[in-house]
């Protein structure tokens, strides 16, 4: 079975620091891709950053970053120069093959304090 | 906008009464997916459409729970004879098939259903 494991349910940080979001995942396939999203508390639902597995370069979206480790299943989040608005909860989601479903980890709620 | 939409935003029912949702995805997307999310969760996969055609469905998806997508617009799903482990958001995302966006799912503002 295809698994996703976000081992940290809570975290906090500091305005302008930096913070990292854990992510594993199972997968037998070789050819993924790779997602954060984040969901601010009733609010919708919006990507962050995405990962395609077959490209050896870690994505970049502006503040966030990603760790990205293929053999060791591991696809973390990095976020940089934290910001009030970036406090929501924020899942990985790997999507394992074209026009199938995501698989979505429990979460990991972010909150920032000024 | 054109985003995701969903009608309605929230839904109350009494336990055994019929509920349908409604998603209209956007509108070059022909891939169309429904998810349910509970309190303090991830969502979870339901059933996938590509254009009208029903490619996927998961175990969650019991015999009370119907989806369609006529004419592979907008897609509906109904609940039968709902019961209170019923109570979720429902979410429904698309995906376009080719171009820059290929793969990513985008997502509506769900329908929180609760079932008293």
């Amino acid at each position: 079975a295809q698994t996703v494991t976000q081992s940290q349910p809570e975290m906090s940080v500091q305005e302008a620091e930096t913070v990292t979001l854990s992510c594993t995942y199972d997968t037998s396939e070789s050819d993924y891709y790779l997602f954060w999203y984040k969901q601010p508390p009733s609010r919708q639902m919006i990507l962050v950053i995405r990962q395609e597995a077959y490209k050896q370069q870690n994505a970049t979206e502006n503040r966030f970053s990603v760790n990205f480790q293929k053999a060791a299943k591991s696809f973390s989040l990095k976020i940089s120069d934290s910001q009030l608005g970036d406090a929501a909860m924020y899942f990985c989601a790997p999507l394992l093959g074209a026009g199938t479903a995501l698989i979505f980890g429990k979460g990991t709620t972010l909150s920032v304090s000024s | 906008d054109t985003g995701v939409s969903q009608d309605p935003r929230h839904k109350i029912t009494k336990r055994g009464q019929n509920v349908t949702f409604r998603c209209d995805p956007i509108s070059e997307h022909n891939r169309l997916y429904w998810y349910r999310q509970t309190l303090g969760q991830g969502p979870e996969f339901l059933t996938y459409f590509q254009n009208e055609a029903q490619l996927e469905k998961s175990r969650l998806l019991s015999d009370r729970f119907s989806a369609e997508r006529p004419k592979g617009s907008f897609s509906t799903l109904e609940i039968q004879r709902t019961e209170q482990g019923d109570s979720a958001m429902y979410l429904c995302a698309s995906s376009p098939s080719e171009g820059l966006s290929y793969n990513e799912q985008f997502f509506g503002p769900g329908t929180r259903l609760t079932v008293l």
